[in-house]
């Protein structure tokens, strides 16, 4: 079974800092996607990485991808009250197909 | 990209009764999925739902304790049978985008087994 492991669990941050958060797994993944989930909503798509080592930005957020394949990172610049959400990040590969992390609980105050 | 909906949004239910939770998508679609997300953990798989055939339900779920029905290529349902708290979740069904695995989610329908 394959794992990914998010980091940190929760963050509370004030507008217009910087943050990043994690997302680590032993496996290899051939692709690694992003959502964000707002209370009361299923996740919504942000970003899929394919290539080991690939950045894409998305406006305020930096996603990377490892060399590896193995784990990913995203950045956010600015932080803003409407950036607030649970994060998941979700890993394709291998006989589980897509498995998903359990989160990052983040929180943007203004 | 598809619009899911799902209805009930939330509910609360007696233990040992059972819901049905429906799935419609706005868009003909060959595979709908149905996850659970329970707090604090990761979204899990319950079952892949095909057209015309048997859903196929992942290890540690069965089709008595979550039957489902695909009728049309449009839309789905997922009963939770003999409800415990335990069984209490939210409840996402998705649809496959363009890209590889890439889901789109519904809204989910958070249910509360009391």
């Amino acid at each position: 079974t394959q794992l990914l492991e998010q980091s940190p669990q929760f963050l509370s941050i004030q507008e217009g800092e910087n943050l990043t958060v994690y997302c680590n797994s032993s496996s290899v993944f051939s692709s690694l996607q992003w959502y964000r989930q707002e209370p009361g909503e299923g996740p919504v798509l942000l970003v899929t990485v394919v290539t080991g080592g690939e950045v894409k930005k998305l406006k305020r957020l930096t996603f990377q991808f490892g060399d590896a394949r193995k784990d990913s990172s995203l950045h956010i610049t600015a932080a803003q009250p409407g950036d607030t959400g649970l994060y998941l990040c979700a890993g394709v590969g291998g006989a589980d197909g897509l498995t998903f992390g359990k989160g990052t609980h983040l929180i943007i105050q203004p | 990209s598809a619009v899911i909906s799902q209805k009930p949004s939330r509910d609360i239910c007696q233990r040992g009764t059972s819901l049905t939770i429906q799935c419609q998508v706005d868009s003909q679609v060959t595979m709908m999925f149905w996850y659970r997300q329970q707090p604090g953990q990761s979204l899990t798989l319950i079952a892949t739902a095909n057209q015309g055939s048997e859903a196929t339900y992942e290890s540690g779920f069965v089709i008595d304790k979550f039957p489902i029905s695909r009728p049309n290529l449009t839309f789905s349902t997922l009963t939770v049978s003999n409800m415990s708290p335990e069984d209490s979740s939210i409840y996402l069904c998705s649809v496959e985008g363009t890209g590889s695995y890439e889901q789109y989610f519904g809204p989910g329908t958070r249910l509360t087994v009391t």
